[in-house]
Parts: C-alpha cells; structure tokens; sequence
C-alpha cells in the first residue's frame, strides 16, 4: 500500500488558519487522497477527498500538489472544536489493495488554543 | 440525517465471555466496515461486508465473527474474549462504488472492556 507520512503534532491558535501537510510520494494515479479525523472520544469522521484539483467543502479546503506527491489540508479559522487527530489516508480503485477500507497510520494531533 | 447506529455503547466482560456488537447503517449504504480501536493506537481494519456477503478481511482473530443481515445492519461475534480485546470497536457504512472516492460514515463506537 502506498504509505502517508504526516508531522506527529501540530498547534495553532483559534480563529487562524492551518495547514496540516501530508506527504504520500508513493501515490498511484488512480489513488484518491482522503483526510478523516477522530475528536476525542468519537468515532472518526470524514473531512474531505480529492483526486487531482483542488477540492473545498463547508469544513475544509485539500490542496493536492500538481505532481501529487503531496497535499495539505486547510482549515481557514480553527476553532476549539477543530482540535483532533487528522489522518491523511489513500485509497485506490476496486481491485487494489488500498480499495474499500481505510488504513489509519499516524496521524496528526491538532491542539488549537484559545 | 440518519447516521451510523451502534449498540451497546458501552459493554462489560469477563474473560473467556462471549460479546455481540450490533451496527445499524445509514439508510440505503450497502457496506459496512468494522474497526478496532486499541488505547492509545490508531483505528485497526477488522472487517468488511458489502451486499451481506464478506468483501475483505484484516487482522480479526479467529475468536471473532461477523455477518451481515438481509436488512444490512451487521454484527460482530466475539468469543473466548481476553484482556487484550478491550477496545474501542467501530462501525463504518458506505454507499460502494468502484472508485476510491468512497466516503466511510462512523458509528459512535462500542466501548468493551474485559475484566
């Protein structure tokens, strides 16, 4: 399986942006690269997901590097309740080994302060 | 909306118990998944099911089970349980497509603890 490799920790102070970067050189063309994360005590919960373009949804934006050996993902103002692990996952097409579940390697710790 | 049912939340065992976890999909999701959550450690792929039959196997002991109903809600069986079981244990559902740009919806989790 293609492997992500984030940074362990993170901060950031309330209402300022984050870039939370994800390395994945390894990454196949038909891989999508997907960011899930777990606040505690919950189950983890989807973010957002991309292929080649840049994506934004109402939670996030995922900027995904023209050769896409990497992504960040971008939350424009943090907020307390953004604090949680975020995993950078990859997933392939039906018939890869990456196909169907979601492998969770390390992720990052967000801490926002207030 | 409708999100992913889990039930108990909360279970208690003994060692060498048995244990059913229940997981209720989102309306109209046709897989489910299955994760084991260790203190301190990362989601572990368990299982999965798509269509009620098994579409890939991760690292679940043999002591444990599942299927998948004709309702699609699914149920993990675990049995002979040991310490080492205690766990977060969650449950995804997913609309499957053939792409990798399935979204996964997790379940709140079951909380064993064995004793």
């Amino acid at each position: 399986d293609a492997k992500t490799t984030q940074p362990n920790s993170m901060e950031s102070n309330e209402e300022e942006p984050v870039h939370l970067p994800c390395n994945h050189s390894t990454i196949s063309g038909t891989d999508y690269i997907h960011w899930y994360r777990q606040l505690p005590s919950q189950g983890p919960e989807y973010v957002i997901h991309g292929l080649t373009s840049n994506v934004n949804n109402r939670m996030a934006s995922l900027a995904i590097a023209e050769d896409r050996k990497s992504s960040t993902l971008i939350l424009h103002r943090a907020t307390l309740r953004d604090a949680a692990v975020y995993y950078c996952i990859l997933r392939g097409n039906a018939g890869g080994t990456s196909y169907g579940k979601l492998t969770f390697g390390q992720g990052t710790i967000l801490t926002v302060h207030p | 909306a409708a999100g992913v049912i889990q039930s108990p939340r909360h279970l208690i065992k003994e060692k060498r118990e048995t244990a059913t976890l229940k997981c209720y999909p989102i309306p109209r999701h046709d897989t489910v998944y299955w994760y084991q959550q260790g203190p301190g450690q990362d989601p572990q792929f368990l299982i999965s099911f798509y269509e009620k039959m098994q579409s890939d196997k991760g690292s679940i002991p043999d002591r444990f089970s599942a299927q998948q109903f004709s309702d699609y809600h699914s149920e993990l069986n675990m049995s002979s349980l040991e310490l080492g079981d205690s766990a977060l244990y969650f449950c995804a559902s997913s609309f499957r497509t053939s792409g990798g740009g399935e979204t996964q919806y997790f379940g709140p989790g079951t909380r064993l603890l064995v004793l």
